[in-house]
This record gives C-alpha cells, structure tokens and sequence, in this order.
C-alpha cells in the first residue's frame, strides 16, 4: 500500500533557524513522484517541488533544499534561516496511478512551521 | 497563464441541506479535474478526480457526488449534507493525459455543517 508519513505535527522555530520538515513514504512500486506543498494561512496550496523516484539528487532552491534517499525512503525538507513568511502547513505527497495519464496524490498529514520572529 | 476559481470561499449550511461547490479552470484544455477534502488539522483526501467531460472516478464512498458537465468545470453535490461533511474543500487541475504534472489548487471553500 502507498503512505506518505509526516511524523512531525508541529515544529515551532525562532527567525533565522534552520529547520528540517521529515517526509517517510512507502510504495512497491519502482517508478513514482513525490512532491511538496506549502498551505499558508490563506489555505490554498502551493507546489514547490517535484521529484521522480531516479533522480536522487538534492535539489536546491534558494533558501529551500531537499534530500531525497531512496535508501530510506526519504524525501525530506530542509528551510535554510528561516523567515515568518515560511510559516505554513507543508505537505509531503506521492504520486500513484499516474500511468494512467491522471496525478491520484497520496498526502502525508502535514507538518505546520511556526517560525517566531 | 492557467488559473482556477472555487466558490464560495465559505458556506455555513444545516444538516440535511443540499450543497454545490462549484470550480472552474481558464487557461488550459482537457485538464485533469479534482476535488479533496482536508478535515480541521488533517491531510487531504482525495474525494474524485475526472480525466473528462462526464467521466468521474470517487475514491471514497460517502455523501457526496461530483459532476462535470463542461470540460473546465467541476462540481462538487450532496443532495442531504451531514455533519461529517465539514471540512475545507479544495479543488485542482493538472494537465490532461500526464500522470506526474505537479497539481494546482484553488483557494479552497471552508465548509461548515451546522
């Protein structure tokens, strides 16, 4: 079965911190994606990355980062000095199904950042 | 560029009311449609998804339906609402026909059954 595990409900940084968002997934199947999202207050979500299951490069993005490890079935988020504005709800997702021309996402619960000025 | 309405931002409705969410897409043709459900301090659920004009897949079986009548148009219905039905309800597209095409949401409609 595919899951996506956010063990991290709430992480509460002071303003400048770096702070990493844990993302666990499991799927058998051998070519998948997986994603992250940010919902802000506002309640929409936004994508920020996607990433398929041969490619394990880190991947950087301004003050953003991630880690994917297949080894550990890894895709975690690091926020590097971290600003209010990154506080949110991010979400972890996989992707299933998608041969089938259509992207069926499987979302972790989420993890909220709360970043203290 | 491609852009996606919900409404209504909000709706307060009492148990056993009918209910339409509506959501459209400008920009883009034969998107993949879909709506989730993210219930107070949870993930999302997927509740359909449509791949096409009358084609309507559900993933939960529960109170509501969904419906597409037009290929950028998709609605979300219950013809008796229950209090387990509140919830934000996000709607999204992706593009039609690619499987891993990242999904973009609309603001989302706060739900409240009372």
């Amino acid at each position: 079965a595919q899951k996506v595990t956010q063990a991290q409900t709430e992480i509460s940084v002071v303003e400048k911190e770096d702070v990493t968002l844990d993302c666990v997934y499991e799927t058998r199947d051998t070519t998948y994606y997986l994603f992250w999202y940010k919902q802000p207050p506002s309640g929409e979500l936004v994508f920020l990355i996607r990433r398929n299951s041969f490619d394990e490069q880190n991947e950087i993005s301004g003050r953003y980062s991630w880690n994917f490890q297949k080894s550990t079935s890894s895709f975690n988020f690091t926020i590097t000095a971290s600003q209010v504005v990154d506080s949110a709800v991010y979400f972890c997702a996989l992707s299933v199904g998608f041969s089938g021309g259509y992207n069926k996402l499987i979302f972790g619960a989420g993890t909220r950042l709360a970043v203290h000025p | 560029s491609q852009t996606i309405h919900q409404w209504p931002a909000t709706l307060v409705q009492p148990v056993g009311s009918p209910l339409s969410l509506e959501c459209t897409v400008e920009g883009t043709s034969n998107p993949n449609l879909y709506w989730y459900r993210q219930a107070a301090g949870r993930g999302l659920q997927l509740l359909f998804y449509s791949v096409g004009i009358g084609q309507i897949s559900s993933e939960v079986p529960q109170n509501l339906s969904a419906s597409r009548p037009q290929d950028r148009q998709f609605i979300l219905s219950s013809k008796k609402l229950l209090l387990s039905d509140s919830g934000f309800y996000l709607c999204a597209w992706s593009v039609g026909g690619i499987g891993n095409s990242p999904l973009h949401f609309g603001n989302g409609t706060r739900l409240t059954v009372t």
